[in-house]
């Protein structure tokens, strides 16, 4: 059974400063996806990483993906308070064409001033 | 939003009676979708589907039925409602392009059952 974790569940971030947050699953996957969900809201994608080594960046937030550690990373840089809200990585196990996604707890993450 | 709508987006029924929640797409997606979100369990699978009248189970399944008689509408049943199955539910859709499976999110229906 695969299991996503991230870590923290929560973190304060002081703005401007520079955080990284993590996701790890436990079965070989090279497909993983991150989204943002603001409080009361829907989830918003941010990123597709489909290979070993991808990274993709937008704005302040760049996500990158280690298949061999079974490890994603969430960097942020200089945190502003519109960051706040919580983010889920999402796994798929790609165990052929009928593939799902598989979702971490989330991280909820506060930027204060 | 992908051209996804829940309805109802909010619901209080009584123990015991059931409920269906209806997702509707227009972007023609072959796969389908439902999440239940509970605080401290994140979004949890309950059903999905990846064609017309062909779904399977997810991890919370019981307690669940679903059916897709339209590429366009997912439908969740909750047979006989129970407290524990108060929650937030969304429908999520994707085309599984490329071997991607990224999906995109209805904005959910909240269901308290009392």
């Amino acid at each position: 059974e695969l299991k996503v974790e991230q870590n923290p569940l929560f973190l304060s971030m002081q703005e401007g400063k520079n955080y990284t947050i993590y996701c790890n699953y436990s079965t070989t996957s090279d497909r993983l996806y991150w989204y943002r969900q603001d409080p009361g809201k829907s989830l918003e994608s941010l990123f597709v990483l489909l290979s070993n080594g991808a990274v993709k960046q937008e704005g302040r937030l760049m996500a990158s993906l280690d298949t061999k550690a079974r490890l994603s990373t969430l960097h942020i840089t200089a945190a502003v308070h519109d960051l706040s809200a919580t983010y889920f990585c999402a796994v798929d196990p790609h165990t052929g064409a009928n593939s799902k996604l598989t979702f971490g707890k989330g991280i909820t993450l506060s930027v204060r001033p | 939003d992908a051209g996804i709508t829940q309805s109802p987006r909010h619901k209080v029924t009584e123990t015991g009676t059931p409920v269906t929640l209806r997702c509707h797409q227009t972007e023609n997606h072959r796969y389908m979708y439902w999440y239940r979100q509970d605080p401290g369990h994140g979004l949890r699978l309950i059903h999905y589907s990846y064609g017309v009248k062909d779904t399977d189970k997810g991890e919370v399944s019981d307690g669940y039925s679903v059916s897709r008689s339209k590429t366009e509408d997912f439908l969740l049943t909750l047979e006989s409602a129970t407290s524990s199955q108060t929650s937030v539910y969304f429908c999520a859709i994707s085309e599984g392009t490329g071997g991607a499976f990224e999906a995109f999110f209805g904005q959910g229906t909240r269901l308290t059952v009392v």
